[in-house]
């Protein structure tokens, strides 16, 4: 069964410090990976995807298909990038077109 | 402007009525979907589609039921809502890019 695992509920950090938010999945097909963020009372927004390999507001995440790893990085965190940080799952191939997300973590970048 | 909207935002209604979720899309996306999310937590599947006629359920058991007769429309009807429903509902719609959500609309059933 498709799956997306966010260990960590909570990621708290001082600002400047490095962050690594973790996400892990489970498909057997060629899947599509999204991180997408939520800042408090705005609407969930796209932040990045693996096929684009671009670096968003600092944010990058590198497709490990090996350890079937999404995890998303910023070498100095900010206190703007306090949000909800949920990965998702898809797949452009055949009829499969659902969009699974992860249970999604909080990042607290404290002055 | 190419937009996804949702109405109403907020909505406090009785046991038992039968209440539609309105999501309209500018976009000319084929997929839409419905997710259930309590502010913060996780966002649950509840219903898709791929175009017109065309609608699945998620992965999430809900009583509510959608249709897709449009292209750019995706209601959610809730025929009889009960307090187990009092939760935020979103809408998205998707292309190669990615999803793009709506504001959500927080339904409160007393």
């Amino acid at each position: 069964a498709q799956r997306v695992t966010q260990p960590e509920k909570l990621l708290s950090v001082f600002k400047g410090a490095p962050v690594e938010l973790k996400c892990n999945y489970s498909y057997s097909g060629s899947p599509e990976l999204f991180w997408y963020v939520q800042y408090s009372r705005q609407r969930l927004q796209l932040l990045l995807r693996h096929i684009s390999r671009e670096s968003i507001k600092g944010f990058t995440a590198d497709l490990n298909k090996g350890e079937t790893s999404f995890h998303l990085k910023k070498p100095f965190a900010q206190e703007e990038d306090s949000a909800m940080y949920y990965c998702a799952l898809t797949s452009n191939s055949g009829g499969y077109n659902k969009l699974i997300f992860g249970a999604g973590t909080r990042l607290a970048v404290h002055p | 402007e190419a937009d996804i909207y949702q109405t109403p935002r907020y909505l406090v209604i009785g046991t038992g009525k039968k209440i539609t979720l309105e999501c309209s899309q500018t976009m000319g996306h084929d997929k839409m979907y419905w997710y259930q999310q309590d502010p913060g937590m996780e966002l649950h599947l509840i219903h898709y589609s791929y175009g017109v006629n065309s609608t699945e359920k998620g992965d999430l058991s809900s009583e509510s039921t959608v249709s897709r007769i449009r292209t750019e429309h995706f209601p959610l009807t809730l025929e009889s809502a009960r307090p187990s429903h009092t939760s935020q509902y979103l809408c998205a719609s998707r292309d190669r890019r990615g999803a793009f959500f709506g504001q959500g609309t927080r339904l409160t059933v007393v």
